[in-house]
């Protein structure tokens, strides 16, 4: 079965650089969640999207943005990189926003140098 | 925010034992989710679990939602079954938001 397509897997960057993370959704799933793992801790939702929408926002800085395109894949951009954004980096997605399993993706781990 | 608090922290268990991991919370909630994160970090789910019984395996878990926990079990455990594990609840005004537990660190020896 198909499932959540993340690039890159694994990202090294200078601070106060740039990065983006992509994300392509399970086939047919039109809601896009983004979430940040830090180490030894448990994931924190970042972003989400509904039809191309953005539907609800957690502890996102405001140095990320974030948007989901009309093939329904979603990009994470990032800049001003900080040490502290050194973390795994979750998209899932889900068939539709409310009540629906969330099936994660594996996830990009970001090393902010 | 929703609060979700889970236990024990930390497992170590032999190969063939069995074990109940819980998951308490602190308001209702729309959606209740198990992950196992493998020591590779990849979150696998294990369970869509708002309410009710499901079993898959050697694995199966309840959710009371009245009574505002899940649990899950684990049975003849593997080795494979190491990692963390992760309740996660989607509070009734969080539109899929997912609000997290601290995890059960499992550690399984052969």
């Amino acid at each position: 079965a198909a499932g959540v397509i993340q690039s890159p897997r694994h990202l090294i960057k200078e601070k106060r650089e740039t990065a983006t993370l992509k994300c392509y959704p399970i086939p047919r799933h039109d809601t896009v969640y983004w979430y940040q793992q830090g180490p030894g801790q448990d994931p924190q939702f970042l972003i989400s999207f509904y039809e191309k929408m953005q539907s609800d926002k957690g502890s996102i800085p405001d140095r990320f943005s974030a948007q989901q395109f009309s093939d329904y894949h979603s990009e994470l951009n990032m800049s001003s990189l900080e040490l502290g954004d050194s973390a795994l980096y979750f998209c899932a997605s889900s068939e539709d926003r409310l009540q629906e399993t969330q099936y994660f993706g594996p996830g990009t781990r970001l090393l902010v140098l | 925010g929703i609060q979700v608090e889970q236990s024990p922290p930390d497992l170590i268990l032999q190969e063939g034992a069995n074990s109940t991991l819980r998951c308490n919370f602190s308001d209702s909630v729309n959606n209740l989710q198990w992950f196992h994160q493998n020591p590779w970090g990849q979150l696998i789910n294990l369970f869509y679990i708002p309410s009710g019984t499901k079993q898959n395996g050697r694995l199966s878990a309840t959710t009371v939602a009245t009574e505002r926990y899940s649990l899950l079990y684990i049975s003849s455990s593997q080795t494979t079954d190491s990692g963390v594990y992760f309740c996660a609840v989607e509070a009734t005004d969080s539109w899929g938001k997912l609000q997290f537990g601290a995890g059960t660190q499992v550690v399984v020896t052969p």
